[in-house]
């Protein structure tokens, strides 16, 4: 079963701060995604990742979002200046071909802002 | 939109009984996934069925598609109390990468 790990399980962060939040995919796999889901509601696609560019992004994923491949293995999301609304369960996911390949997810971040 | 909408939204059965979860979508898919999270927890990836495919089974699981209706089930046969769980259904479109997920239903069974 490939494997997907996030760092941290659980952020806890101020109003206004940025955070990164980690992602190591499957090693083989070559597309990358940032799912969130808000408490009690539906997963959300922000944005999907192919040979070091981003090849498709959601409404939600706006400037003040980044994602980034910086050293072939890890996956980061960064937040600029997050807000409350933000929120949410983080999940990174990967997949060997992008349309047609199952994606399989990490654990999850757990963001707070507070 | 392409999102996948489960019905029901909540099922309750007892241990060794079956579950069957279904799961609608608006537009043309490349293919459908299923996928469990337990509270606060991850998703586990169940299963995949292609658009050219009708139905596909994995141990106690089987995945049914109707393209011409737009829909697909999630039958989980002699259930046990560790299949309770929140159950997605989640669309690939033809021309995209993402998956659009279904609101889930919430699975409990019973001891």
């Amino acid at each position: 079963e490939p494997e997907v790990t996030q760092t941290p399980s659980h952020q806890v962060t101020q109003m206004g701060q940025e955070v990164i939040l980690r992602c190591v995919p499957t090693s083989n796999h070559l597309y990358f995604y940032w799912y969130r889901q808000i408490l009690g509601q539906k997963v959300e696609f922000l944005v999907s990742f192919y040979n070091n560019e981003i090849s498709e992004k959601s409404e939600i994923f706006d400037d003040q979002f980044s994602v980034e491949r910086p050293d072939g293995s890890n996956f980061t999301l960064k937040i600029r200046s997050t807000k409350l609304e933000d929120s949410a369960m983080y999940f990174c996911a990967s997949s060997l071909s992008g349309g047609i390949t199952e994606a399989f997810f990490g654990q999850g971040t757990r963001l707070t802002v507070v | 939109s392409q999102q996948g909408e489960e019905d029901p939204q909540a099922l309750s059965i007892q241990e060794g009984e079956n579950a069957t979860m279904n799961c609608s979508y608006k537009t043309s898919i490349n293919n459908l996934q299923w996928y469990r999270q337990n509270s606060g927890r991850g998703l586990v990836h169940l299963i995949l069925i292609r658009s050219n495919e009708r139905e596909k089974h994995s141990g106690r699981l089987r995945v049914t598609l109707d393209t011409s209706k737009k829909s697909s089930s999630l039958l989980i046969t002699a259930s046990r109390a560790a299949d309770t769980a929140s159950y997605f259904c989640a669309g690939r479109g033809d021309s995209s990468y993402k998956l659009i997920f279904g609101s889930g239903t919430r699975l409990l069974v019973r001891p």
